[in-house]
């Protein structure tokens, strides 16, 4: 069965300071992977998807499918990007699962 | 246009009774699915619906029921409600099941 796995619950950063959100997925056929984010009293929304290959909000993350990975970067952390941030799996033919989450607060 | 609307956003229930949290969309999407949002086990899919009058279970569906009788609206039922129900509950809509349009959340308490 398909899994993500965000090893950390917490991440803390000072503003400016790089900042990698880790996530891990076990599948085994050909995924297509997302970043979700939820700021404070906002909706839970769509960051970026793999297959885009886009640069949202300074954030990148690239697919590994040799480590299964898809870890979310951003070289210079701004306190905006204080927020919850799921990691998503999309097997083929199959439903959104999502990873456990990670709270990231940029301190000033 | 106002997305995906969910109502209520508060209720507290007393353990056995019943309720419906309501969920509706007005993009005409086709997908539509409930998760639940718990501390350290993140989103967990609970019932999803492909179209109007289909229905599917998701990872954890016991307690609930769901019916999709129009594209829009796509309310989840807890039959007798109970103490582990307590949670943030989320309605989300797509053309895809990968791009997933979140309402606000309903957060609900079972005492």
């Amino acid at each position: 069965a398909q899994r993500v796995t965000q090893p950390e619950k917490l991440l803390s950063v000072f503003k400016g300071a790089p900042v990698e959100l880790k996530c891990n997925y076990s599948y085994s056929g050909s995924p297509e992977l997302f970043w979700y984010v939820q700021y404070s009293r906002q909706r839970l929304q769509l960051l970026l998807r793999h297959i885009s290959r886009e640069s949202i909000k300074g954030f990148t993350a690239d697919l590994n499918k040799g480590e299964t990975s898809f870890h979310l970067k951003k070289p210079f952390a701004q306190e905006e990007d204080s927020a919850m941030y799921y990691c998503a799996l999309l097997p083929s033919g199959s439903r959104l699962t999502f990873g456990e989450g990670t709270q990231l607060t940029v301190n000033p | 246009n106002a997305g995906v609307t969910q109502t209520p956003k508060f209720q507290v229930l007393k353990t056995g009774q019943s309720m419906t949290l309501q969920c509706a969309q007005d993009m005409n999407h086709e997908y539509m699915s409930w998760y639940r949002q718990d501390p350290g086990m993140g989103l967990r899919l609970i019932h999803y619906s492909v179209g109007a009058g289909i229905t599917d279970q998701g990872e954890v569906p016991n307690g609930y029921n769901v019916s999709r009788s129009t594209t829009e609206d796509f309310p989840l039922r807890l039959l007798s409600a109970a103490p582990s129900q307590t949670s943030v509950y989320f309605c989300a809509s797509s053309w895809d099941t990968g791009e997933l349009f979140f309402g606000e959340g309903s957060r609900l308490t079972v005492l």
